[in-house]
């Protein structure tokens, strides 16, 4: 057990939908990862944000946003979903926003219908 | 093209033998990751490495900066081994992270 916890587990939706992903970090730590795994793409990093600020920003697609709120757990928003992001969104946890270890979640598994 | 490269893509080895896992990389970097993937989907690190070489067990990550490479090595290696190695690095320019592929290990009894 990393100490990181993301729920869903699961999420199944529909096309068009819009789903919110939650992540509590390990506690202690300041930033907060967000991946996403697909069959096709493998892992692609989406976001990071470090004690509330974004941090640095990778392929994250405008319909998606993510926000850290003062409590340290993060949300990733997604919108007007389509089946291509069926995938697995992992969330992972270190103590600064640099170099460090990162400690990942168990993943939400999205599944778009 | 993909910033960071990882051969082989898969690998069936016997117990016991020793195991080496190679990543190459595009972009200049601040670290690298070793993760693990294990069947049921979880995530751990291994290793993350800016310089030299690290030792947990019996894996062995090392890097060379100038020459962009990096390896995974498991000595005695294990069926409980088995698992998807996955190479990552963050770059020093914008704190991007890229990833490899992945390599599938497969150790037999």
């Amino acid at each position: 057990d990393s100490g990181v916890t993301q729920t869903p587990k699961h999420l199944i939706t529909a096309t068009g939908q819009r789903v919110t992903l939650r992540c509590s970090p390990r506690s202690g730590d300041l930033s907060v990862y967000w991946y996403q795994q697909s069959l096709d793409q493998g892992l692609q990093f989406l976001i990071q944000y470090y004690n509330g600020e974004e941090r640095a920003k990778g392929n994250i697609l405008e319909r998606f946003s993510a926000q850290q709120f003062p409590d340290l757990h993060s949300e990733l928003n997604l919108s007007s979903l389509e089946l291509g992001d069926s995938a697995l969104y992992f969330c992972a946890s270190s103590v600064w926003g640099g170099g460090n270890e990162q400690f990942f979640g168990p993943g939400t598994r999205l599944t778009v219908l | 093209k993909n910033e960071v490269e990882q051969s082989p893509q898969n690998l069936t080895a016997q117990e016991g033998e020793f195991i080496t896992i190679n990543c190459s990389y595009s972009v200049g970097i601040s670290a690298l990751h070793w993760l693990q993937q294990h069947p049921g989907g979880g995530i751990v690190s291994l290793f993350m490495l800016s310089s030299g070489k690290k030792k947990h067990g019996r894996l062995i990550a090392t890097i060379n900066i100038q020459e962009k490479h990096s390896s995974l090595h498991i000595t005695a290696s294990h069926p409980r081994d088995s698992a998807v190695y996955i190479c990552a690095v963050r770059a020093n320019t914008g704190n991007q992270f890229y990833f490899g592929t992945g390599t599938s290990l497969t150790v037999i009894p």
